[in-house]
């Protein structure tokens, strides 16, 4: 089955560690996106990537990273820069050009607490 | 830039009755698209309908419409016949379709069925 996997679905990380969450698709999709949700709130970008080896800041990029190596995976490590790193993320992959509808496939989402 | 707009932060409605979800958006693209995703509280996002800027026709799949207003720039999400399941949170977005990272939500709308 087609889809995107994010590991792990609970993550607990002390003050002042950096920490990755995976996001892996078997979709084929070109691009990926990340998104970070505090409760009760949308969906606010952080990253994305639209080729292999290349990305782009989304609103809030700040204390954030990601790496785009293979088409498939699209981890992002949030760094001891990040003030408020405690929020769910969301991975997400779309299909770019062609006639759409482009609408994008999402991951379960990572849990993370950072104390 | 876009933004979008969702004035209900939550909404009820009785099981087996139309519900109307409430979406304006405001952009300076002139090729865009508009969706709908359903956030159970599982955390997981689901798409549920795409209208594209330049359709004529409303967008309607199985129990969900949207109803198009280009000129008002309102995209309203309108599910009939609502069942206890469809209890979740509603998210308005919309995308550049000439660019795949210019994505935004809405803040979401809470949706509770009653029985």
């Amino acid at each position: 089955d087609g889809g995107i996997t994010q590991s792990p679905k609970y993550l607990f990380r002390k003050e002042g560690q950096n920490v990755t969450l995976s996001c892996e698709q078997n979709l084929n999709h070109d691009a990926m996106y990340w998104y970070r949700q505090d409760p009760g709130q949308g969906l606010r970008l952080i990253y994305y990537s639209q080729i292999v080896n290349d990305f782009q800041k989304g609103d809030i990029a700040e204390g954030y990273s990601v790496s785009r190596e293979k088409k498939e995976s699209f981890p992002l490590t949030v760094t001891s820069a990040q003030k408020n790193p405690t929020a769910f993320y969301l991975c997400a992959s779309s299909i770019v050009g062609g006639q759409g509808p482009y609408e994008q496939y999402f991951g379960p989402g990572t849990r993370l607490t950072v104390t | 830039a876009q933004k979008i707009t969702q004035t209900q932060p939550g909404m009820f409605v009785q099981e087996k009755e139309a519900v109307t979800l409430d979406c304006t958006y405001d952009t300076s693209d002139q090729s865009y698209g508009l969706f709908w995703y359903k956030q159970p509280s599982s955390g997981e996002m689901i798409f549920l309908i795409y209208q594209g800027s330049y359709d004529e026709q409303n967008a309607t799949e199985g129990r969900y419409s949207l109803n198009f207003q280009k000129a008002r720039k309102s995209a309203n999400l309108v599910i009939s016949a609502s069942q206890l399941g469809d209890s979740a949170m509603y998210f308005c977005a919309m995308r550049d379709l000439n660019n795949a990272g210019k994505s935004t939500f809405g803040d979401g709308t809470t949706l509770t069925v009653k029985p």
